[in-house]
């Protein structure tokens, strides 16, 4: 039943490590998102995709690396993690990115913390 | 590039009294706005949108906002609210035509309705 799916939920780690989050809709979206929300509750788009395309990067540092196998699947791969990498971080989808009005529905988020 | 001031932090509030939550925006071209809200340890969703036509936009759970060009301003209202709108509330925008469907995001507004 969940429109936007996201694991892991919680992902605690080490400085230094290599970790995913992935991502998944079964909305038959074409537009999918990365979002980052920090301890502030600020929240910042890092990556767009559609249709497996990239869209929009958002000054992201290159450890980010965002993969879209297919248009219902979008994984965020972050080497060498830091400590500024912790945060929330959310996936959305949204219809194709032709009209910029289109609602973004959200996953439920990813609690990254970097020890 | 646009961006999104939510002027209030937060937002303590009595059960049944009404709240508005301000939310500014500045941009050089035409905007959709959007009023997202998250409650605790969730993602976010959709409360309302303002794309063209009349200015007051209805949403659910009892939202409204108005949308004023003159002041670049988009506040939302609810004329009695409950325990269960304790949550944060977010203002974004996107630019009308940009590529990706980027959505700004204000800072947040916390409401914390009290009995």
């Amino acid at each position: 039943d969940t429109a936007v799916s996201q694991t892991p939920k919680y992902l605690v780690t080490q400085m230094g490590n290599d970790k995913s989050i992935k991502c998944e809709q079964n909305l038959g979206h074409d537009t999918m998102y990365w979002y980052k929300q920090d301890s502030k509750k600020f929240l910042k788009i890092m990556f767009s995709y559609n249709n497996k395309e990239l869209i929009i990067n958002e000054t992201v540092p290159n450890r980010f690396s965002p993969k879209s196998p297919d248009k219902a699947h979008l994984n965020l791969h972050i080497n060498s993690l830091e400590l500024g990498d912790s945060a929330v971080y959310f996936c959305a989808s949204s219809q194709a990115s032709g009209g910029s009005h289109n609602e973004q529905f959200f996953g439920p988020g990813t609690r990254l913390t970097v020890l | 590039a646009q961006s999104v001031t939510q002027l209030d932090s937060q937002v303590p509030v009595f059960e049944e009294a009404p709240v508005e939550l301000r939310c500014n925006y500045s941009s050089s071209v035409s905007v959709y706005l959007f009023w997202y809200v998250q409650y605790p340890n969730q993602g976010l969703q959709l409360l309302l949108k303002y794309l063209s036509g009349s200015t007051l936009v209805k949403g659910i759970n009892g939202f409204e906002a108005e949308f004023n060009k003159s002041q670049t301003s988009f506040h939302l209202r609810k004329p009695s609210v409950h325990i269960s709108d304790t949550a944060e509330y977010f203002c974004a925008v996107s630019e009308a035509g940009a590529a990706g469907n980027k959505l700004t995001f204000g800072g947040g507004t916390r409401v914390l309705v009290k009995p």
